[in-house]
């Protein structure tokens, strides 16, 4: 069974612009998590899909968001992006919305 | 809140030696999960081991092991005979039965010396 994947792999953008990121789950999986990881953060929950629906969100100011399509794949948004939002984006899915979560290689954000 | 909390942020095994990480939470949750990831340096996030709160007896999975003391909110990785390839960084995380998230300790980088 193929893995999680996200795309793309590696972004450099500037400040002030926005972005997408996408996140496809193990196949079945109907849950998929985001979270930021930076050396100064940690791992940061930033949402939590679930059938389409929001479950769960972070403590992120609204320029992150989130959607979930019908096939369970995910995108997250960040708009006005800022020098801060340089991290590694890790997407995780599991099966249900409280099993264990499987991730995927991460999307390196740099912003200029 | 929950907070996850480990105590070093580096540590160092022989080869084929046994290594214990230390992880201790807080909760006033009864019903929640405790994982261990594993981060290697090529940063894909594996899931190591896991934990039900319910359950009183240890996860063990091959050569990693855990010492879950509910009372004391604590749980820690044992890896028993050392492999190079263990070297990693190796996060604990606090799943909750009521939301979907994960919340995470700083982690624990592990070296693993020939």
């Amino acid at each position: 069974k193929a893995g999680v994947t996200q795309t793309p792999r590696y972004l450099i953008k500037t400040r002030g612009q926005q972005v997408t990121l996408s996140c496809s789950p193990i196949s079945g999986h109907r849950s998929v998590s985001w979270y930021q990881q930076t050396p100064g953060q940690g791992l940061q929950f930033l949402f939590e899909y679930f059938s389409e629906t929001q479950r769960n969100k972070g403590n992120f100011p609204g320029r992150f968001s989130g959607r979930q399509f019908s096939n369970s794949r995910s995108e997250m948004n960040v708009s006005t992006l800022e020098l801060g939002d340089s991290a590694l984006y890790l997407c995780a899915s599991s099966i249900g919305a409280y099993n264990e979560q499987f991730f995927g290689p991460g999307t390196r954000l740099t912003v200029l | 809140a929950q907070t996850v909390t480990q105590s070093q942020p580096e540590m160092s095994v022989q080869e084929a030696e046994t290594v214990t990480l230390s992880c201790t939470y807080d909760t006033s949750e009864s019903d929640y999960y405790l994982f261990w990831y594993k981060q290697p340096p090529s940063r894909q996030m594996i899931l190591v081991i896991r934990q039900e709160a319910y359950k009183q007896q240890n996860a063990t999975e091959n050569r990693f092991s855990v010492n879950f003391q509910k009372a004391a909110k604590s749980f820690s990785l044992k890896i028993s005979d050392s492999q190079l390839g263990d070297a990693a960084m190796y996060f604990c995380a606090y799943g909750s039965s009521n939301t979907g998230k994960l919340i995470f300790g700083q982690g624990t980088t592990l070296q693993v010396k020939p």
